[in-house]
């Protein structure tokens, strides 16, 4: 089984732009789509981006999404940053040989 | 609209089992694969099962396996998770969720419910 890494909190500026990485331990990146979850405090995940770099509707434009298969990893890059964005951030992908999912340990966003 | 509302949580001792149902409204339930995922007290989420639409393939977390039976009721538009021999480390909230493309499992989660509190403890 893989294992997704995320750096564990990051903060920043409002106004400012941040990135949240998720590196996969094995297998490649490219192979399986990444989706990214939000999750403010008290509530339930909803989805930031899916399949690698998607936006559902009603996410704004500063969110989008990456995949870099040099270093095998997703990012997550948030621009204007706005309180409101403070949340954890979740990556997500999956194996189909040994079908699973696997949820990177989560990063904090701090919008300070 | 798509709503998706998990109960059946509670207490209970380790050893014991309990069975979580999810009800699902404003979408057609039977064409879409559904997944149960858990986040312990303080922690990440971790998936815990998928089954496909007609139940013909369900997958496991490996530390579930032989404990946990995935189900589902089209009829009713419910979703079940059985869950047998209890550890403590099972505590979590458990949401349901739903796969986001029809008659097929892509493993992404694009609407959750608001999760059920599972305790397990003597």
């Amino acid at each position: 089984n893989f294992m997704l890494t995320q750096p564990h909190s990051v903060s920043e500026s409002p106004g400012k732009t941040v990135t949240i990485s998720c590196t996969r331990s094995s297998g490649s990146i490219a192979s399986y789509y990444v989706q990214w979850y939000q999750q403010r405090p008290g509530s339930s995940p909803t989805t930031v981006i899916y399949e690698d770099n998607q936006r559902p509707s009603g996410v704004p434009y500063r969110f989008s999404g990456s995949i870099d298969s040099s270093s095998n990893s997703a990012s997550l890059t948030i621009s204007g940053l706005q309180t409101e964005d403070e949340a954890d951030y979740y990556c997500q992908s999956y194996d189909t040989s040994n079908p699973h999912v696997v949820f990177g340990g989560g990063t904090k966003l701090t919008v300070l | 609209q798509v709503q998706l509302v998990e109960s059946g949580g509670g207490v209970v001792q380790p050893g014991r089992s309990l069975r979580l149902s999810c009800a699902a409204s404003g979408f057609t339930f039977s064409l879409f694969g559904m997944h149960w995922v858990r986040q312990a007290p303080g922690k990440g989420l971790e998936w815990v099962a998928v089954t496909s639409y007609d139940e013909s393939n369900k997958y496991y977390i490996d530390s579930v396996k032989g404990r946990f039976t995935i189900s589902r009721d089209n009829s009713k538009n419910r979703l079940y998770l059985q869950m047998n021999s209890l550890r403590p480390e099972d505590t979590a909230v458990y949401y349901c969720a739903k796969e986001h493309y029809e008659s097929s499992i892509t493993y992404y989660m694009d609407v959750w419910g608001q999760g059920t509190t599972v305790t397990v403890s003597s």
